[in-house]
Formats: structure tokens, C-alpha cells, sequence
């Protein structure tokens, strides 16, 4: 039973454009949500997160948009460069701690 | 400025051998984890710690063990390795018991042969 779903492996945009990488989730229990981003023999990244009462939350050019309702959250990067190129993955938990379950990842890759 | 150090990098183990994954972390971290990557999977949670000498499992805990005696140190121990056990290992760590920004370690990859 995967709780955490990212649908697309792979994605790929023009350097500029923008990248919209998408994660569903089927926990209701589930009020806090993360993007990690990993580059090759690296360990994941902290992008971005979001909880429950909120439903955007931007830095930068990274935007993370919550549909609660749908129980689905996406990441906006805008404009894309060529360094995003690198694994995405999105993932959730209750915010009390420690025990996030995390998508299969979503491989973006960015052409100059 | 290390952070989560992960050692060794990579191993080949043969079937029915045993081996400690180290982890050590510098940020005083009360929270450390254990997670396993395969091909085209998120992370799945092995074993979890919310402080020295209190441990828990996660969602895959069958065939591995941790300890957990010092802020610093959370190492997992793989007991009679098997193929199925082929992975990459990251160790995380964070701060304030929340699921705010685990910290991650560069990984283990370990190939049972």
C-alpha cells in the first residue's frame, strides 16, 4: 500500500520554463509535507515543506502548492535552471516527528 | 561543517555475512534515522531513534538491528545478509522531534552477493 505516490518518473523542460512535479497521497492522517531534492551519490536535500493549514508556501523559485481536498501537493519551479537537473521527492507524515513516508521520486531533467 | 557522516560508501557482502553501517552526526541531533532506497522506490524507514538508548521500527525493520548509545552514533547492524538486502542506505538525522528537514547522510550502497 503505497502512500505516497509520485505518478511521473521522469520529467523533462527547457531551461527557463517551468517544472511542475506532482505527488499524491492517500493518508488522512498525514498534516505535514516535504520536497527533498538528491543529486547522484548525494543524500536527499531539504527543498521545501508545507503543513496542513496552509496551501501554498513559496521560497525563491520553488512554490509548493497543498490540495487537501484532492490529497495532492505539487512543486512549481520557476524559471528552471539547469542545476535543478537532480531527483525529486515528495513526502509526508503527521507533524509530531520522525516518520515520513516518501514518494518513489521523480527525475527532472533541465536542457539548457 | 560535517553534518551526517555515512561510512563505508559502498560494500559487497556475501550472502549470510554480517556488517555494522556506521553513522555519526556533529549537530547534537536528538532524532536519527535508518532508511533503504531501491531502484525506482522512495525510502522506506528501517529503525528510528528518538534519543540515546530509545529506538524503535519503522516500516522494514526484518533482518537488521541498531543501538543506539550516544547522541552522536545510531549504527544499524545486518545479521545473516541476504540478496533482498541489496540497497543504498542513508542514515538522517533532525532536530526538535519534528518531521522538519532530516538531515542526510551520503549513503551506504550494499550489494549481497
Amino acid at each position: 500500500d503505497q502512500q505516497v505516490k509520485q505518478n511521473s518518473p521522469s520529467l523533462s523542460v527547457q531551461e527557463g520554463r517551468i517544472s511542475i512535479l506532482n505527488c499524491d497521497y492517500t493518508n488522512s492522517m498525514f498534516d505535514y509535507f516535504l520536497w527533498y531534492k538528491k543529486y547522484p551519490a548525494e543524500g536527499p536535500t531539504f527543498l521545501i515543506s508545507i503543513s496542513s493549514i496552509k496551501d501554498k508556501n513559496e521560497d525563491g523559485r520553488f512554490t509548493v502548492f497543498l490540495n487537501k481536498s484532492a490529497k495532492h501537493l505539487s512543486l512549481h519551479i520557476v524559471p528552471s535552471q539547469p542545476g535543478d537537473s537532480a531527483v525529486y521527492f515528495c513526502a509526508a507524515g503527521p507533524y509530531s516527528y520522525g516518520k515520513l513516508t516518501f514518494g518513489q521520486g521523480t527525475i527532472l531533467t533541465v536542457h539548457p | 561543517n560535517a553534518g551526517v557522516t555515512q561510512t563505508p560508501k559502498f560494500h559487497i557482502l556475501k550472502i549470510g555475512q554480517s556488517m555494522t553501517l556506521q553513522c555519526t552526526q556533529d549537530m547534537n541531533h536528538n532524532y536519527m534515522y535508518w532508511y533503504r532506497q531501491d531502484p525506482g522506490m522512495g525510502l522506506k524507514l528501517i529503525y528510528y531513534s528518538v534519543g540515546a538508548g530509545i529506538t524503535d521500527k519503522g516500516e522494514v525493520p526484518n533482518g537488521y538491528n541498531v543501538s543506539r548509545s550516544t547522541t552522536e552514533d545510531f549504527p544499524l547492524r545486518l545479521e545473516l545478509a541476504a540478496p533482498s538486502q541489496t540497497s543504498v542506505y542513508f542514515c538522517a538525522s533532525s532536530d526538535r522531534g519534528t518531521n522538519e528537514k532530516l538531515f542526510f547522510g551520503s549513503g551506504t550502497q550494499l550489494s549481497v552477493l
